[in-house]
């Protein structure tokens, strides 16, 4: 049962753009939202995240937006560059520190 | 810096082998996981424990099981190894409250 659905699976950006994420949730009990970033060969590592209630969470390029009401939430990295070239996951857990659900994963190339 | 530290990177064992795989930590984190990574499966969730001695089922616990007798150490249990269990299984720590962190990770392939 998945219950973060993330899309899309792969993601080719040139450098300089946007490159955007989404996932989706199904439990209303969530109350965390992190963002991890993976390099090949390593572990998952925080890159931001975001409780809902607020709408929006800024970390230089990085940007999650929230809609609740959707049960929706999104990753932006902006003027991506070559160096964001990883696997990205979104994931929900009910509180911070708890078990973390996942998302299916985002592969994300970006072009020089 | 927080450090889990997973001793084995790379495992090769045959079909029917019990494996171990250790994790340890050195932050004094209550909390720890094992998930596994699947392509286009993320990570799912295979067992948790909040304290010593103290562990829970997560997503897929079948055909593992874990220990914890010490606070700093998680240890997951495959009992009879199959060649679907062939995956990278990643540790991860924290306290209650507090971003997870990952152990780098142990490739197990199972022949």
């Amino acid at each position: 049962q998945q219950q973060v659905k993330q899309s899309p699976q792969s993601l080719i950006v040139q450098k300089g753009g946007i490159s955007i994420i989404n996932c989706a949730y199904e439990n209303t009990a969530f109350d965390y939202f992190p963002w991890y970033q993976q390099f090949p060969g390593k572990g998952p590592a925080l890159l931001i995240a975001i409780r809902p209630d607020v709408s929006e969470k800024k970390e230089g390029r990085f940007t999650i937006s929230f809609n609740k009401s959707a049960k929706q939430f999104s990753l932006h990295i902006m003027d991506s560059q070559p160096g964001d070239s990883a696997t990205y996951f979104c994931a929900a857990s009910m509180f911070t520190g708890g078990k973390l659900i996942f998302g299916q994963g985002t592969e994300l190339s970006v072009k020089p | 810096d927080v450090k889990v530290t997973q001793s084995s990177r790379y495992l090769v064992k045959r079909t029917g082998e019990k494996v171990f795989l250790e994790c340890v930590q050195d932050m004094d984190h209550e909390n720890m996981f094992w998930y596994r990574q699947d392509p286009g499966l993320g990570l799912r969730l295979i067992y948790f424990s909040y304290d010593v001695k103290m562990k829970e089922k997560g997503d897929i616990p079948e055909g593992y099981s874990v220990s914890r007798e010490k606070k700093e150490r998680f240890s997951l249990i495959l009992e009879s190894a199959s060649t679907n269990q062939t995956s990278m299984y990643l540790c991860a720590s924290t306290f209650s409250g507090n971003t997870i962190y990952f152990g780098e990770g142990s490739w197990l392939t199972v022949v």
